[in-house]
């Protein structure tokens, strides 16, 4: 049973237009993670959690919004999409550990920005 | 910047062969993961890791801290090693940095 997952799996937005991400874990993992992939970059995080209620930058933010709900979800938010945001994000849980943990990622969903 | 660096970036590997892949930081790293991309897409976690040596199957992965680099031995490739391997560091703080990934690809 898949305990990390991602909805939707692929996404066609509008410049402009508003996008929310939705990332679910059965984990019971404190931390969770929004990351994107671009060749040539690896992953790159944007935004994390420390649990329900916490959101905090990561090293790439900038058009980005986050919210955490609840322990189980957490949302990634393109408020105005642009077509440089076309790329594939994955959510991650992770136990939180000091100072050692691990990471599960969700399938990915791909979103293009036209 | 180049805070992980993996090398090769492409390898191709005929099956039954063996290879390595490393990753070098140049951060203060506390563990590492390991991850294949599928040609899917999918990302599975290969190995967690303290410094130290870990094992399973045909993958071996060691992590040394004080020489700051990682490497993931493949023995006896097959078909279905193909895909994108990805190391990541997590440093001292709860952010995990990733390399660009090593796409490795296995033929008959």
């Amino acid at each position: 049973e898949a305990a990390v997952t991602q909805s939707p799996r692929n996404k066609v937005a509008v410049t402009g237009g508003k996008v929310t991400l939705s990332c679910n874990q059965t984990n019971n993992h404190n931390n969770m993670y929004w990351y994107r992939q671009d060749t040539g970059h690896g992953l790159r995080l944007i935004h994390y959690s420390y649990g329900a209620g916490s959101t905090e930058k990561g090293d790439i933010p900038d058009g980005y919004k986050a919210s955490r709900p609840s322990q189980e979800n957490f949302s990634l938010i393109l408020e105005l999409a642009t077509p440089s945001q076309t790329s594939v994000y994955f959510c991650a849980s992770g136990a939180q550990g000091t100072p050692h943990y691990e990471q599960y990622f969700g399938p990915g969903t791909r979103l293009t920005v036209l | 910047g180049d805070q992980v660096k993996q090398s090769p970036s492409a390898l191709s590997l005929q099956e039954g062969t063996n290879s390595a892949l490393r990753c070098n930081f140049s951060i203060a790293t506390t563990t590492v993961q390991w991850f294949l991309q599928n040609p899917r897409g999918s990302l599975m976690n290969l190995f967690y890791l303290v410094p130290g040596t870990k094992e399973n199957g045909r993958l071996k992965s060691t992590f040394n801290s004080k020489e700051s680099y990682s490497t993931l031995h493949i023995r006896d490739a097959q078909l279905e090693d193909s895909g994108t391997y990805f190391c990541a560091a997590e440093a001292n703080t709860d952010k995990v940095v990733f390399g660009t990934g090593t796409r490795l690809q296995v033929s008959p």
